[in-house]
């Protein structure tokens, strides 16, 4: 079974902040693509960053970036310079197979001001 | 441009209506896709078409019916739904269903089920 796990349902940090959050998965394919969408609370999921397997280099985009540990199955996000803007449901997702995005069940971040 | 556009935003319905959503994109995506989200909860996929025909139904049941008029549209037609119906439908789109494509998704249509 392939299958996602964040284990930090809700996170709070102050604005200006690094936060991490993290994410497991479990496959048996050897190429796959992982991703972060954002979900902030008027509901569109957007895109965050995306990290694909067979590249050794972690994905970054201006303040996001992943650490991506094969080997341990790890896809964590690396929030820099969090800001308000950044409050948001986090999902990290995994394509399943043929046609299916698994998501996680998600992380709850807060930026305080 | 990467918008996936719904209609309608929020919509109230009882449980004898009969009501339809409607999903579209002008990417050129061959692949489109509904879920159901509740709250707190992550997206949970019910039906995927590819190539304007329908490649996975994740034993949804038969009240709700999709349908894939052409490349760009996508419907969900819903008739006789439950209170438990009641959350928020995503729609979402990508270049194809291969493993490395990135889905984009609509901002979603609120549904309430009285």
């Amino acid at each position: 079974a392939q299958t996602v796990t964040q284990s930090q349902p809700e996170m709070s940090v102050q604005e200006a902040e690094t936060v991490t959050l993290s994410c497991t998965y479990d496959t048996s394919e050897n190429n796959y693509y992982l991703f972060w969408y954002k979900q902030p609370p008027s509901r569109q999921m957007i895109l965050v960053i995306r990290q694909e397997a067979y590249k050794q280099q972690n994905a970054t985009e201006n303040r996001f970036s992943v650490n991506f540990q094969k080997a341990a199955k790890s896809f964590s996000l690396k929030i820099s310079d969090s800001q308000l803007g950044d409050t948001a449901m986090y999902f990290c997702a995994f394509w399943k197979g043929a046609q299916k995005l698994v998501f996680g069940q998600g992380t709850r971040l807060t930026i305080n001001p | 441009d990467t918008e996936v556009t719904q209609t309608p935003k929020h919509l109230v319905m009882g449980m004898t209506n009969k009501k339809s959503l409607k999903c579209e994109q002008h990417m050129g995506h061959r692949a489109m896709y509904w879920y159901k989200q509740k709250a707190k909860k992550p997206p949970e996929l019910m039906f995927v078409y590819s190539y304007e025909k329908l490649s996975i139904n994740e034993s949804v049941p038969s009240r709700f019916s999709p349908e894939c008029p052409n490349s760009s549209l996508l419907n969900l037609h819903l008739h006789a739904l439950q209170p438990e119906d009641s959350a928020l439908y995503l729609c979402a789109s990508s270049q194809d269903t291969t493993y490395q494509e990135t889905q984009y998704f609509g901002p979603g249509t609120r549904l309430l089920v009285l």
